[in-house]
């Protein structure tokens, strides 16, 4: 079975913080995304990568960075958190020939 | 550009009715994948059915079933007598052929279903 994994379910965070969201997969997919997930607004794509090192942007990118050194480590990066950061953030990995993503279990990020 | 919607924002039913999860999808595409993804409350979204632009027909799958149909750009989830166990969140999604399906996955905004004992 595909595992995705997020380092943390919830975080407390403080303006101004910066945070690190970090993202393992087992499975040896070069595809890894950042979603941010908003009541109403369903899914949105903030990065994707497609390899190690490499990174595109996706639908909401501003206020976020990305690290990808490792393949199966993929980091979302908050350098400045802000209130309208608060939100739950789901990573996903996949293969590029499949289309199919598997999913984290979600970290749900307060900043105060 | 692609784009799906779920008209339903939320849906409540009573436990053994049937209640079914619109979802209309937008592409140029010719191929293309259409997804259900269902999100309980522990937050992780799991996969429930994958399906490929050239197959229109439809699919059951226990007390699940899926009415695909391009001519409406339609592809709707069915659940057959829910249980509480089916409250959950279920987004449709949308995956472009290209040189990589990551790049064109597309969700919609989801639908809250509760059911209710």
């Amino acid at each position: 079975d595909v595992k995705v994994t997020q380092s943390s379910r919830y975080l407390v965070k403080r303006t101004g913080e910066k945070v690190f969201l970090e993202c393992v997969q087992d499975m040896d997919h070069e595809n890894m995304f950042w979603y941010r997930q908003d009541p109403g607004l369903g899914l949105r794509l903030i990065y994707f990568s497609y390899d190690v090192k490499m990174k595109e942007k996706g639908d909401i990118p501003e206020g976020y960075s990305v690290s990808r050194e490792k393949k199966e480590r993929f980091s979302l990066i908050l350098e400045s958190a802000s209130t309208n950061q608060t939100s739950m953030y789901l990573c996903a990995s996949s293969l590029p020939a499949v289309p199919e993503a598997f999913f984290g279990q979600g970290t749900r990020l307060t900043v105060v | 550009a692609q784009k799906v919607t779920q008209a339903q924002t939320e849906i409540s039913v009573v436990e053994k009715e049937d209640v079914t999860l619109d979802c209309v999808y937008e592409t140029r595409d010719t191929t293309y994948y259409l997804f259900w993804y269902k999100q309980p409350p522990s937050g992780e979204l799991v996969f429930l059915i994958r399906r490929n632009s050239f197959d229109e027909q439809n699919e059951i799958s226990g007390r699940y079933s899926w009415n695909f149909q391009k001519s409406t750009s339609s592809f709707n989830f069915t659940i057959t007598a829910s249980q509480v166990v089916d409250s959950a969140v279920y987004f449709c999604a949308l995956s472009e052929a290209g040189r990589n399906y990551g790049q064109n996955f597309v969700f919609g905004p989801g639908t809250r279903l509760s059911v209710l004992p």
